[in-house]
């Protein structure tokens, strides 16, 4: 199963700073990364896939980057909404789809 | 609008079984295949299950298979996760999300989610 290694664990960062979020797959997975907000005690939300495309309706101080192993999640100007625990997904070929262990994002 | 929602949670014993359900509304159902996603308590997301548009095909994480059985009716636009032989490691909340492309075997893509039911195994 390809693991996904994602950095860091928390994060806590002051309105309008640049976040950055990284996330590494065990083997070469092309593009087929994604990115998930998950708020307390609400589903995850789909905010980016194939590693750099923004899903519709999603800001676009969000970003992603990246192909092949090492991926990057960036958040250009922090807003207080985005306090959450963000996830990456790896999608290449077949089940299971695995996911980082999560960054929980705070304000300082 | 595209729904999906999750029931079927409760506290059950070690050993014993649980069959949860995912309603689907807003769009085609029989074209997309549906995944199972859980969440321990205060853990990340871990893939549990899923299930082609056309139920051809299954997949289950190791931890599930031989014990957790995915199935959907297309006619009730219903998906349905039977669980049994529960342990306690199985605590946590269940969620369906839908697969992102309609009509084919999996893009592993999961672009829509339900609001999650919650599983407690305890004695």
């Amino acid at each position: 199963d390809i693991q996904m290694t994602q950095s860091p664990s928390s994060l806590s960062a002051s309105v309008g700073d640049r976040v950055t979020i990284t996330c590494q797959a065990s083997q070469d997975i092309s593009n087929y990364l994604s990115w998930y907000q998950q708020k307390p005690g609400k589903a995850p939300k789909l905010l980016i896939y194939d590693a750099s495309t923004l899903e519709t309706g999603v800001p676009s101080r969000f970003s992603g980057s990246g192909s092949g192993t090492d991926f990057t999640f960036t958040i250009t100007s922090l807003q207080p909404e985005d306090i959450a625990t963000y996830y990456c997904q790896q999608y290449d070929n077949l089940p299971p789809y695995t996911f980082g262990q999560g960054t929980k994002l705070e304000i300082k | 609008q595209v729904h999906l929602v999750e029931s079927g949670g409760g506290v059950v014993q070690p050993g014993r079984s649980l069959s949860l359900s995912c309603a689907a509304s807003g769009f085609i159902f029989s074209s997309y295949g549906i995944h199972w996603v859980r969440q321990a308590p205060g853990k990340g997301l871990q893939w549990v299950a899923y299930m082609w548009y056309d139920g051809s095909n299954k997949y289950y994480t190791d931890s599930v298979k031989g014990r957790f059985t995915i199935s959907r009716d297309n006619s009730k636009n219903m998906f349905y996760l039977q669980m049994n032989s529960l342990r306690a490691e199985d605590t946590a909340v269940y969620y369906c999300a839908r697969d992102s492309l309609p009509g084919t075997a999996a893009s592993g893509l999961l672009d829509v989610w339900g609001q999650g039911t919650t599983v407690t195994v305890s004695s």
